[in-house]
């Protein structure tokens, strides 16, 4: 069974662009979570979205943003990207949510210049 | 301003010894725990949960224990082993589905 997939790898924008992040998740799982990790801040949790609704959010501002497809597959969107905004962003899947396992992607590395 | 990085704490065993990771939680409330363990250059792997309702839970290799009258959670990774070498973290879920992580551990094993 293929593992969950992020993409791009790796991004590089300038303060003020927007960005989206893909993430596919294992087949048959349709929670989708988001988490970004910064040496700074360590590992934090952005959001979760199942069945293409979002179910619990972290504490970050509206900038931050996703939404989930109907084949479970997710996106993240950053708008007006700040300095700090600099992080890994890893997405995780599972079949009922943040409980239990979830299956890490190998993150989107975001250099914000 | 700046940020600073976060200085991990590191825990370095001998290969075959027994090792024990901790983690202060912040919220009472909380009702489910996580570890993960993280290696260079990849996503974290789940470990082992627990429930609040539980004190103690054992996998292959690694148990761990919950203390919620000092809010505090262990992993004990038995016969540690070279491939046990990476950052581990906890975290806590709140009630409302939030989880919220710890600032890991390094685990450092040498052979």
């Amino acid at each position: 069974k293929a593992g969950v997939t992020q993409t791009p790898r790796y991004l590089i924008k300038t303060r003020g662009q927007q960005v989206t992040l893909s993430c596919s998740p294992i087949s048959g799982h349709r929670s989708v979570s988001w988490y970004q990790q910064t040496p700074g801040q360590g590992l934090q949790f952005l959001f979760e979205y199942f069945s293409e609704t979002q179910r619990n959010k972290g504490n970050f501002p509206g900038r931050f943003s996703g939404r989930q497809f109907s084949n479970s597959r997710s996106e993240m969107n950053v708008s007006t990207l700040e300095l700090g905004d600099s992080a890994l962003y890893l997405c995780a899947s599972s079949l009922a949510g943040v409980e239990g396992t979830q299956y890490f992607g190998p993150g989107t590395r975001l250099l914000v210049l | 301003g700046e940020s600073v990085g976060l200085h991990l704490p590191t825990l370095s065993v001998q290969e075959g010894d027994n090792s024990i990771i901790n983690c202060a939680y912040s919220n009472s409330a909380s009702d489910y725990f996580i570890w993960y363990k993280q290696e260079s250059g990849k996503g974290p792997q789940f470990i082992i949960d627990i429930r609040s309702n539980m004190d103690k839970r054992q996998g292959q290799r690694v148990t761990v224990l919950l203390n919620k009258t000092v809010k505090h959670l262990s992993l004990q990774i038995a016969a540690t082993q070279p491939g046990d070498s990476a950052v581990y973290f906890c975290a806590e879920k709140l009630q409302g589905g939030k989880l919220i992580f710890g600032q890991g551990t390094e685990l450092s094993v040498k052979p």
